[in-house]
């Protein structure tokens, strides 16, 4: 089966823009989460959004926002991007029972 | 979630076991020990998990002792493949959430 698709794989932005990241989940899976890695922190856990809720947040400001849509697909959005965003951005899928599908990431730069 | 201790690197000769050891000393009864690895610059990748009994499937064995404080991921036969960054990672199970809360993890160095 498909895995989890994360578009674009690489992006590069300037400070002050919006970005928009999306995130296809392996099919049947309702319960798809966003990270965040950076070398300082290390992954961060972003939110989850589940049967297009969101079902828990992590510790970012208000400029991280996500939305999940009918079909599970799942885009977070950055507003006013700082350098300190720069990073690869991790989504994850799961059923929420056992094990979590990652996808390869998007890695954004902000310049 | 119960926090979890981590070396910071080992190294494992190819062919030979390699054992990373997780100490969670503050589990719950209700929590799950969960391993994940990632090769450099990919997602993370599901290893293994289990709540207090031994479990074993095709990549690895999870060994939890009976206290439930620490355990040990055992890859038998590591091969340079394996050389990643493996988190030990403690969470609730049943269906609500999944986040999951990732320490620095151990840097696995496979050696040929």
């Amino acid at each position: 089966k498909a895995g989890v698709t994360q578009t674009p794989r690489y992006l590069i932005k300037t400070r002050g823009q919006q970005v928009t990241l999306s995130c296809s989940p392996i099919s049947g899976h309702r319960s798809v989460s966003w990270y965040q890695q950076t070398p300082g922190q290390g992954l961060q856990f972003l939110f989850e959004y589940f049967s297009e809720t969101q079902r828990n947040k992590g510790n970012f400001p208000g400029r991280f926002s996500g939305r999940q849509f009918s079909n599970s697909r799942s885009e977070m959005n950055v507003s006013t991007l700082e350098l300190g965003d720069s990073a690869l951005y991790l989504c994850a899928s799961t059923t929420g029972l056992d094990e979590a599908f990652f996808g390869q990431g998007t890695r954004l730069t902000v310049v | 979630d119960a926090k979890t201790t981590q070396p910071t690197s080992m190294d494992c000769a190819e062919g030979r076991a390699a054992n990373l050891p997780c100490n969670h000393s503050t589990i719950s009864g209700n929590e799950y020990v969960y391993w994940y690895r990632q090769i450099h610059s990919q997602g993370p990748q599901y290893i293994i998990h289990g709540l207090k009994n031994n479990e074993t499937n095709e990549m690895a064995s999870l060994i939890i002792t009976e206290d439930r404080k620490s355990s040990t991921l055992i890859l038998p036969h590591a091969t340079l493949r394996d050389t990643a960054v493996y988190y030990c990672i403690v969470r609730v199970g049943g269906a609500g959430s999944y986040q999951l809360t990732f320490g620095k993890g151990t840097k696995l160095s496979v050696i040929p």
